[in-house]
């Protein structure tokens, strides 16, 4: 079965600290996914990766890196955690084109103190 | 820029009622695709139901169907016979067929169905 596995399912930073956040994906995906949901705003798009080594903006990634150095592990990286970070983040893959539908993981609820 | 609006945050039935839940979205793209999503209490997001701008028909998939009015700019989707675990957040989303999968999600709607 798909599977799209996110290492924390909940995660305590302070405020200031460098967090890693880790997505694997076992369907040999071309596109990867960081989306943050947030109450009342849905989810949105932080960062997106089309290929190894490849990343492109996605509407909101001020505040955020990433990483992809292997096909099935995509990091989201907060250089420096502040509490408007504070969210859930949910990580997706999907094949390359079309209406393939985007497989996501269970998310990880973070929290900045 | 495309926008999605889920204009009912909560909706609550009872079970076996049918219900539909809103979306509207703003696009000048002619061709796009609309999709609804469902997260449970365990997060995990699953694909409900898509629908191809360019296809006339509304999709439906078992108690899962769609009214997409493209003129209006309108996707509703409508649970027939709800069920206990159709309990969870519902989310519209638009997409460009162009390019990578990046997907434009409405605010959700937490749908709860009631014995």
């Amino acid at each position: 079965d798909v599977k799209v596995t996110q290492s924390s399912r909940y995660l305590v930073k302070r405020t200031g600290e460098k967090v890693f956040l880790e997505c694997v994906q076992d369907m040999d995906h071309e596109n990867m996914f960081w989306y943050r949901q947030d109450p009342g705003l849905g989810l949105r798009l932080i960062y997106f990766s089309y290929d190894v080594k490849m990343k492109e903006k996605g509407d909101i990634p001020e505040g955020y890196s990433v990483s992809r150095e292997k096909k099935e592990r995509f990091s989201l990286i907060l250089e420096s955690a502040s509490t408007n970070q504070t969210s859930m983040y949910l990580c997706a893959s999907s094949l390359r084109v079309g209406l393939e539908k985007l497989f996501f993981g269970s998310g990880t609820q973070l929290s900045v103190l | 820029a495309q926008t999605v609006t889920q204009s009912q945050p909560e909706m609550s039935v009872q079970e076996a009622e049918t219900v539909t839940l809103s979306c509207t979205y703003d696009t000048s793209e002619n061709n796009y695709y609309l999709f609804w999503y469902k997260q449970p209490p365990s997060r995990q997001m699953i694909l409900v139901i898509r629908q191809e701008a360019y296809k006339q028909q509304n999709a439906t998939e078992n108690r899962f169907s769609v009214n997409f009015q493209k003129a209006a700019k309108s996707f509703s989707l409508k649970i027939s016979d709800s069920q206990l675990g159709d309990t969870a957040m519902y989310f519209c989303a638009f997409m460009k067929p162009q390019g990578a999968q990046k997907l434009v999600f409405g605010q959700g709607t937490r749908l709860t169905i009631n014995p």
